[in-house]
């Protein structure tokens, strides 16, 4: 079983719209949750750590759920430059476990 | 500034040859990574450094073999190696094992 696992999409949305990803991990100690973003050919770049309350940085909102196991993204009025490969990643203390990316397409 | 850098962005080596991919960042990180990328994969963990010693090796061929020189710097030395090993290398830093980890831009290696 996967550590981390995560629907790889695509997700082609238009200008505007709000997205939301998810994420399950399987490891109930893991103790780091953070969402990566990657466009093509570049390094995967922070976009935001995921706190159990809840995070939100301008359009975009973090959630975790420990019971359940799984974490979440939201894009709100999604932009063209949000197009991009999304990467949940959880950390046990000891390595991150990366889910295997989300893609998303904003489309004009 | 979180900031790491890579040398070189590209490289080309033959199968006989020996090369060096070099990290390096100035933020007080302790921790230190070696990732290899293959297309449309995600990272994969190939080595961690914590403070300065050798903390995780996730079974990676001795044909690669990391050197951590100061808390600064980052060695990947690369000998013999095979065309299934051409990928993207990535570094990455964190304040401790276990924090956000930042990524180096990586140095796209093709083996011929």
């Amino acid at each position: 079983r996967k550590e981390v696992e995560q629907d790889p999409g695509p997700f082609n949305v238009p200008e505007g719209a709000t997205v939301a990803f998810n994420c399950t991990y399987s490891n109930s100690a893991s103790q780091s949750f953070f969402w990566y973003r990657q466009d093509c050919r570049k390094e995967p770049k922070l976009l935001m750590s995921v706190y159990s309350s809840g995070n939100e940085d301008g359009r975009f909102t973090a959630q975790l759920n420990r019971a359940s196991q799984y974490i979440s993204l939201l894009i709100r009025d999604s932009k063209l430059s949000d197009s991009a490969t999304y990467l949940c990643v959880v950390d046990t203390g000891n390595q991150f476990y990366f889910g295997t990316g989300t893609s998303l397409t904003v489309i004009p | 500034d979180t900031e790491v850098t890579q040398t070189p962005k590209h490289l080309v080596m033959g199968m006989t040859n020996k090369k060096s991919l070099k990290c390096e960042q100035h933020m007080g990180h302790r921790a230190m990574y070696w990732y290899k990328q293959k297309a449309k994969k995600p990272p994969e963990l190939m080595f961690v450094y914590s403070y300065e010693k050798l903390s995780i090796n996730e079974s990676v061929p001795s044909r690669f073999s990391p050197e951590c020189p100061n808390s600064s710097l980052l060695n990947l030395h690369l000998h013999a190696l095979q065309p299934e090993d051409s990928a993207l290398y990535l570094c990455a830093s964190s304040p401790q094992a276990g924090y956000e980890q930042y990524f180096g831009p990586g140095t796209r290696l093709t083996v011929t």
